[in-house]
């Protein structure tokens, strides 16, 4: 079973509309980091989340970390064309010095 | 900033040839990772080394993988008698060391290579 679970696994939005994707450990979190990935290219840094109840945000990109229940946020506001991808959610869960990723959320949006 | 960068974009080969892949990580970034990435999936961790040492190997890493970065820059990810199974996208990826200790610092990714095994 996967250590990191995501929620949904595809997503299509009308532009314009909000979206969240949810990614659970089933382990301790002591970090959470976010990333985008264009389909055949490789992953971009969004975000890292050091500390429970941190918020962080990006243009229109918000991402939240809640520790207690081992589980983190990423919510889209005003969703564009652009935010199409597959969003990664990776933790440091087997080792400190390197990342476990969820299986990714893809994301549609149409226009 | 240069980035990531990996070559070949691709590779297409014949099951039972050997590969060899190539990554040249930020210039100033002492740690470089590789992962392999499946159709549907997210990467898997294969090996990380800071600077020249390799310091973790992954049981996904048979024998016919190996991996070296011999002078703590660029590093070479080799597969031997490939197998249709070894189809996949490899992942490189670097990072500075530091960060908190449960904290790695983010891993900054090139685009991957994507093997094809016939």
């Amino acid at each position: 079973s996967q250590e990191l679970e995501q929620s949904p696994q595809s997503l299509i939005v009308q532009e314009g509309k909000n979206l969240t994707i949810n990614c659970t450990s089933s382990k301790t979190l002591y970090g959470l980091y976010w990333y985008k990935q264009k389909y055949g290219e490789g992953l971009i840094f969004l975000m890292m989340l050091q500390k429970g109840g941190e918020e962080k945000s990006h243009e229109k990109i918000t991402a939240k970390l809640d520790e207690k229940k081992q589980q983190s946020s990423l919510h889209i506001t005003a969703s564009q064309p652009s935010h199409a991808g597959i969003y990664l959610c990776g933790a440091p869960l087997t080792g400190f010095q390197k990342l476990v990723f969820g299986t990714g959320t893809r994301l549609l949006v149409s226009p | 900033d240069t980035g990531v960068s990996q070559d070949p974009r691709h590779k297409i080969t014949k099951r039972g040839q050997n590969v060899t892949f190539r990554c040249d990580p930020i210039s100033e970034h002492n740690r470089l990772y590789w992962y392999r990435q499946t159709l549907g999936q997210g990467p898997e961790f294969l090996t990380y080394f800071q600077n020249e040492a390799q310091l973790e190997k992954s049981r996904l890493l048979s024998d016919r993988f190996s991996a070296e970065r011999p002078k703590g820059s660029f590093s070479t990810l080799e597969i031997q008698r490939t197998e249709q199974g070894d189809s996949a996208m490899y992942l490189c990826a670097s990072s500075l060391s530091g960060g908190e200790v449960f904290r790695p610092a983010p891993l900054h990714f090139g685009n991957g290579t994507r093997l094809t095994v016939t």
